[in-house]
């Protein structure tokens, strides 16, 4: 059990709507990074988020968008979905903003739009 | 492009062989880790390289980092099908943390 937790595991929805994926993270980390995996592209970084603020951005569609909260949960909004949405999404969580890739992941969110 | 690349893609080998996998950049690197996935689960940081020429050991795992701190090997000896999985390297990077697309290990028994 890394401490991190994600929810919803698994959610099934229908093209152009939208969906809020939620993750908590290790007690005492500050920071918060999402991903998504799809078997072609691998782990994609999306975002992250440090203390609330937003600190460093990847290849996040305009569709998507993220925050922290100051409990430090974070939620990663997805909307107007499309097929090619469809993926794991997974939350990590790293004690401050790291200089190495020490990142302990959450179970992941699989997504799976129809 | 990506920025790490890991080979083989594919390696499916029979228990108690030896295999090496390999993570290569052409950028340097500060340190990279080494992480395991296993299906529907999250990865799993096995080990963290730092030094050029840094070698860790864990039990049947070595892991190695490149002089040029560019490259990184994982060596498995006397494989077992406990060690199946999905192998990522990762790596720091504008305060990205970039993944490769992973080496998907088999151990037949």
């Amino acid at each position: 059990d890394s401490g991190v937790t994600q929810t919803p595991k698994h959610l099934i929805t229908a093209t152009g709507q939208r969906v809020t994926l939620r993750c908590s993270p290790r007690s005492g980390d500050l920071s918060v990074y999402w991903y998504q995996q799809s078997l072609d592209q691998g782990l994609q970084f999306l975002i992250q988020y440090y203390n609330g603020e937003e600190r460093a951005k990847g290849n996040i569609l305009e569709r998507f968008s993220a925050q922290q909260f100051p409990d430090l949960h974070s939620e990663l909004n997805l909307s107007s979905l499309e097929l090619g949405d469809s993926a794991l999404y997974f939350c990590a969580s790293s004690v401050a903003a790291p200089k190495t890739g020490e990142l302990f992941f959450g179970e992941g969110s699989r997504l799976t739009v129809l | 492009t990506q920025l790490l690349e890991q080979s083989p893609q594919f390696l499916s080998i029979q228990e108690g062989e030896n295999l090496t996998v390999y993570c290569n950049s052409s950028s340097v690197f500060s340190s990279l880790q080494w992480y395991r996935q296993e299906p529907g689960e999250g990865p799993v940081l096995l080990v963290t390289v730092v030094t050029g020429g840094e070698v860790k050991k864990l039990k049947r795992l070595t892991f190695q980092f490149g002089d040029a701190r560019k490259d990184s090997s994982l060596h498995i000896t006397a494989a077992q099908p406990g060690d199946t999985g999905l192998y990522l390297c990762a790596g720091a990077r504008d305060d990205k943390i970039i993944f490769g697309k992973g080496t998907r290990l088999h151990i037949l028994p």
